[in-house]
Formats: structure tokens, C-alpha cells, sequence
């Protein structure tokens, strides 16, 4: 089974509106993190935002946010105020055992683009 | 600044031949990693190294191989090249503290095998 699924393969948003991308996880460890990335046209990956599974808050990070609903395993990104340099593929990743060293597991990414 | 490196960025081969991937990190972090990008499947896991003399298998590791001889650097080996092995590499790095700990990422080769 896969251990991240996003079910989003590409979406459009309007410049200036927020946009939610969709992460689901399985595992069946109570400690663990997820992480988001962004990879723009260029090709690099860039991390942006980490959510722990002990966190009382949800994390923010400037215009990215990971809305975390545990009981769901869900871990969604919500980009506020997209702008045009926010089209890229974006990666949802997990790592398992927090206590170890465990490497991350990417889902298969969701393209976001960004209209004008 | 502290960087990840990989070379060369652009590689053809052909099938059967060895092909070796370097990758070359100045941050003296403790765990290296290898990934393959490819429509449709994300990033996966390939190889990985938690330190000098430490390597471990991901989940597509038939065909590479790695060794650690230095902090610094994991090269990426393709034993005998396979077309199914063009594909985009990312070699990425973690300082290995757990928890929070974040994977940096190289800039990728683009490696295609005719």
C-alpha cells in the first residue's frame, strides 16, 4: 500500500486566491513528520514546510500552511495568495520512527499552476 | 555556503556500459541519499548512507550500488546500464538529528541510456 497519496496529479488556481493540496498518509507509527516540497520548472527541490505528529499546531510557514488532521491522516498544503511563481510540481513526503533516522517516502506529486 | 553538488548534470550512455553518478556535499552531514524521479512515480528511494561505511538498500536499489568512503561524498554506480534507468537523479543530504531533520537536494543529473 502506498505509504503517501496524492490524489491531485495537477490543478489550476487564480493568481491572488489560495489553493489547498491534498496529502494522505498510512502508517501505523505514532511518531512521525511529514514534510512538503516544491519543485519549480528548473528542477530543483525545495523544502518548504514540516508538520511533527506530536504538534499541538498546525504548521505555518509565510504563505504556506500544512492544515494536519490527524484522525484523517491527512496533510494537506494551503498556499495563501498564490502567486505565479507558485506553479510547480509539489511533493508530500513522511518520515517514519521520528526517534530514528528513517528516510523520507514522496508521494507521486501534485502540478499546481498558477493563472493569470 | 554549504552546498550539495552533482556531476555531471547531463549524461547519455549506452546499454550495458558502467555509468557513475557523483554526488558531493560541504556540509558535513551524516546521511546521504539517492532518489530517481520519473513520471508518475514521484521520487524513490534507491540507495541510502547514514555515515562512513554505512550504505542501505531502498526501495528500487536492483542495478546501483554505492559505497562511503568519505562524509562528502556518495557516488552512484550503475553496474550495466539499462534503458528502464533513464531517469532523473537527485542525490540529497540530512544532517541525521531524526525528527524534523530535512533532506537538502542536489540539482539533479538527467541521465539517458540508449
Amino acid at each position: 500500500a502506498q505509504k503517501i497519496t496524492q490524489t491531485q496529479p495537477g490543478m489550476f488556481v487564480q493568481e491572488k486566491e489560495a489553493v489547498t493540496l491534498d496529502c494522505t498518509y498510512d502508517t501505523s507509527d505514532p511518531s512521525y513528520g511529514l514534510f512538503w516540497y516544491k519543485q519549480p520548472s528548473s528542477g530543483e527541490m525545495i523544502f518548504l514546510i514540516y508538520q511533527g505528529s506530536y504538534d499541538q499546531q498546525n504548521a505555518t510557514e509565510g504563505r504556506y500552511s500544512l492544515n494536519f488532521q490527524k484522525a484523517r491522516k491527512s496533510a494537506n498544503l494551503v498556499i495563501s495568495a498564490s502567486q505565479l511563481g507558485d506553479s510547480a510540481m509539489y511533493f508530500c513526503a513522511m518520515r517514519e520512527r521520528l526517534s530514528g533516522n528513517t528516510p523520507l517516502v514522496f508521494g507521486k506529486g501534485t502540478r499546481l499552476s498558477v493563472i493569470a | 555556503d554549504a552546498e550539495i553538488t552533482q556531476s555531471p548534470r547531463h549524461k547519455i550512455t549506452e546499454t550495458g556500459r558502467q555509468v557513475t553518478l557523483a554526488c558531493h556535499q560541504t556540509w558535513n552531514h551524516n546521511n546521504m541519499f539517492w532518489y530517481r524521479q520519473d513520471l508518475g512515480h514521484g521520487l524513490r528511494l534507491i540507495h541510502y548512507s547514514y555515515g562512513v561505511h554505512d550504505t542501505n538498500k531502498g526501495e528500487v536499489s536492483d542495478g546501483y550500488s554505492v559505497s562511503r568512503s568519505n562524509t562528502e561524498d556518495l557516488p552512484l554506480t550503475l553496474e550495466s546500464a539499462a534503458s528502464s534507468q533513464t531517469s532523473v537523479y537527485f542525490c540529497a543530504s540530512s544532517e541525521g538529528a531524526g525528527g524534523s531533520d530535512t533532506q537538502y537536494f542536489g540539482p539533479g543529473t538527467r541521465l539517458t541510456v540508449l
